[in-house]
């Protein structure tokens, strides 16, 4: 299994819908988990932390399964510019908590 | 602060010369992070230094890779010789601790013909 997976996608969404996807993780001793977003030809930067008790930031609401090892992250009221590639980030605490990148999952918002 | 700074943005170079890409921090971060981003392998660690020193490099690639970073200020990752399938996009990061926000610089564009 690898360390963090996600579904490549394309996800391709109309405007306005609400759009979840996810990522899963091999090891359950992690304990930080991020999503990150990469426009296109860009750096990736902080979209948000991923909490226990799952968080929200305004239309985006990141949860996490501590059962199943994965993360989520749900956009609500997609806008054209939600377009990027959106990637995990987990923790590995076997390898003095190396940060490991899922390689992303690609989302089109449609007009 | 301008954030991360990296240069150059564009790198064509021919196979067998030496390649060196150029990292600036964010000033005050102590954790300074290398890596490459392939279409097939995704965004790859290659090496992190914290205070200066190198922590973590399992994850360069062969002996042709080294990175240094002799002050707070700067850092370099060097490739010699080149090799076609050192083609990538290669990102620098700071941060003031590990496993909070990591501020990617813009990357060099690296092709290897």
């Amino acid at each position: 299994r690898k360390e963090v997976e996600q579904d490549p996608g394309p996800f391709n969404v109309p405007e306005g819908a609400t759009v979840a996807f996810n990522c899963t993780y091999s090891n359950s001793a992690s304990q930080s988990f991020f999503w990150y977003r990469q426009d296109c030809r860009k750096e990736p930067k902080l979209l948000m932390s991923v909490y226990s008790s799952g968080n929200e930031d305004g239309r985006f609401t990141a949860q996490l399964n501590r059962a199943s090892q994965y993360i989520s992250l749900l956009i609500r009221d997609s806008k054209l510019s939600d377009s990027a590639t959106y990637l995990c980030v987990v923790n590995d605490p076997d390898r003095d908590d190396k940060i490991i990148f899922g390689k992303g999952t690609r989302l089109h918002i449609l007009p | 602060d301008a954030g991360v700074i990296q240069s150059p943005r564009h790198e064509v170079t021919e196979m067998g010369q030496e390649v060196t890409l150029r990292c600036k921090p964010i000033s005050g971060h102590d954790y300074l992070f290398w890596y490459r981003q392939t279409m097939m392998r995704g965004l790859e660690l290659l090496i992190y230094f914290n205070n200066n020193v190198p922590i973590d490099d399992s994850g360069m690639p062969e002996d042709r890779f080294s990175a240094k970073m002799p002050n707070a200020s700067f850092s370099t990752l060097k490739i010699q010789p080149s090799e076609p399938r050192d083609s990538a996009v290669y990102f620098c990061a700071s941060s003031l601790v590990p496993l909070v926000e990591q501020y990617f610089g813009p990357g060099t564009r690296l092709t290897v013909t």
